[in-house]
């Protein structure tokens, strides 16, 4: 148990909906990063904050947006969902920056219908 | 462009050899390597951050060497066990560019 909480586990949506993801750090983490994993496809980095601030920004499209709340939790809201969408979706929480060693949570699945 | 390369793409072998896989990077800029192992149907666990060229990193039967004029990092299993199966990334992060590039990773298979 890597201490990084993700929920919810599974989620399944139709296609043009909305969804939020989110995800707690380990206690003391202030570095927060989202990353895609789609079939047959490697760890795609979304985005990265730390202690509520953007820091880092990877593949992440327009319709997918995220954030992190004064308490260090954050949420990844994917909108307007597409079949290709649908993937498992990782967070992951260091002390600092991307420097440090990550602690990846359990994911939640998405699929989209 | 920043790309990090791994081989093998995967590697099978019998428990007790030792084997050992190869992550290229970008040598200009370097800050940081990671190294992370991914069970299936598991979350990446984080085995090594290197930052010092010619850094050395042992957990166990793992151990990792760091060389950052050159670009490369490998990664050594001695004894590979079937536990030890599992996919092997590595990330680099250029000090310039605020992220961790991954690469596809080194998928090992130990057979008993």
């Amino acid at each position: 148990d890597s201490g990084v909480t993700q929920t919810p586990k599974h989620l399944i949506t139709a296609t043009g909906q909305r969804v939020t993801l989110r995800c707690s750090p380990r206690s003391g983490d202030l570095s927060v990063y989202w990353y895609q994993q789609s079939l047959d496809q490697g760890l795609q980095f979304l985005i990265q904050y730390y202690n509520g601030e953007e820091r880092a920004k990877g593949n992440i499209l327009e319709r997918f947006s995220a954030q992190q709340f004064p308490d260090l939790h954050s949420e990844l809201n994917l909108s307007s969902l597409e079949l290709g969408d649908s993937a498992l979706y990782f967070c992951a929480s260091s002390v600092g920056g991307t420097s440090n060693e990550q602690f990846f949570g359990p994911g939640t699945r998405l699929t989209v219908l | 462009i920043l790309n990090v390369e791994q081989s093998p793409q995967s590697l099978h072998v019998q428990e007790g050899d030792s084997t050992n896989f190869t992550c290229s990077f970008p040598s200009s800029n370097f800050y940081a390597l990671h190294w992370y192992r991914w069970e299936t149907a598991k979350s990446p666990e984080a085995l090594f951050v290197m930052t010092l060229n010619g850094d050395e990193k042992k957990k166990g039967r793992i151990s990792a060497t760091l060389n950052t004029k050159e670009g490369y990092s490998y990664l050594y299993i001695k004894g590979s066990q079937p536990e030890d199966s599992a996919t092997y990334l590595c990330a680099f992060y250029a000090g310039n560019n605020r992220k961790l590039i991954w690469g596809l990773g080194t998928s090992l298979a130990v057979n008993p």
